[in-house]
């Protein structure tokens, strides 16, 4: 079975400036990692996601996360933020084979500043 | 192509009344589910099929029954509504991984839901 922390419930951060969004996972096989992101009163819509290949992923407006499997984390990064990024992220996990059971965090809230 | 559809969009239902969440999805996908979203729990997940005929239970399956009769639809059925279930729930669909997994899912615009 796998498992998704997201320990930051909400993030202040101020346009322009960098933010990095936690999520660590617990998973006893490999897994498929993503980020969504939740725009209000909207569904959610995939931000990048780590299948295999380069731990470096990157989303086309300029959001990055990096796979680490030593420390079982998949953080997302922004070096600089827009009031337009102000939504919820969750990190989601999904074992390889043979499961189809995708867990999800319990989100962020990015709050995003003028 | 409409992507993944919902019906209706809101519902007010009273405790005992039972209805159905209605998900479409024009994409050929074989994996749909079925999640609830609450305040500081993320989506959990419902109910899930990987084919026409094939469902099976998720997180928190109580108090919901689900078929698949075909590739393109996945109702949600509530058997007996109670207050527990007022929640906005979301329907998704994603391809199959030929390592029998789910990659990127693709969500509807969500049911909100108030039972009484």
């Amino acid at each position: 079975a796998q498992s998704v922390t997201q320990l930051d419930s909400q993030v202040p951060v101020f346009e322009e400036a960098p933010v990095e969004l936690r999520c660590n996972y617990s998973s006893s096989v490999s897994v498929y990692l993503f980020w969504y992101v939740q725009y209000p009163n909207q569904g959610l819509q995939l931000l990048l996601k780590y299948l295999s290949g380069s731990t470096l992923v990157e989303s086309i407006n300029g959001f990055e996360a990096e796979f680490n499997k030593s420390q079982t984390s998949f953080h997302l990064r922004k070096p600089s933020v827009h009031i337009s990024d102000t939504a919820e992220y969750f990190c989601a996990v999904i074992g390889r084979w043979g499961t189809y059971k995708y867990i999800f965090g319990t989100g962020t809230r990015l709050k995003v500043l003028a | 192509n409409a992507g993944v559809t919902q019906t209706p969009k809101f519902q007010v239902l009273k405790t005992g009344q039972s209805m159905t969440l209605q998900c479409a999805q024009d994409m050929n996908h074989e994996y749909m589910s079925w999640y609830r979203q609450d305040p500081g729990m993320g989506l959990r997940l419902i109910h899930y099929s990987v084919g026409a005929g094939i469902t099976d239970q998720g997180e928190v399956p109580n108090g919901y029954n689900v078929s698949r009769s075909t590739t393109e639809d996945f109702p949600l059925r509530l058997l007996s509504a109670a207050p527990s279930q007022t929640s906005v729930y979301f329907c998704a669909s994603s391809y199959r991984t030929s390592g029998r997994s789910a990659d990127t899912q693709y969500f509807g615009p969500g049911t909100r839901l108030t039972v009484l």
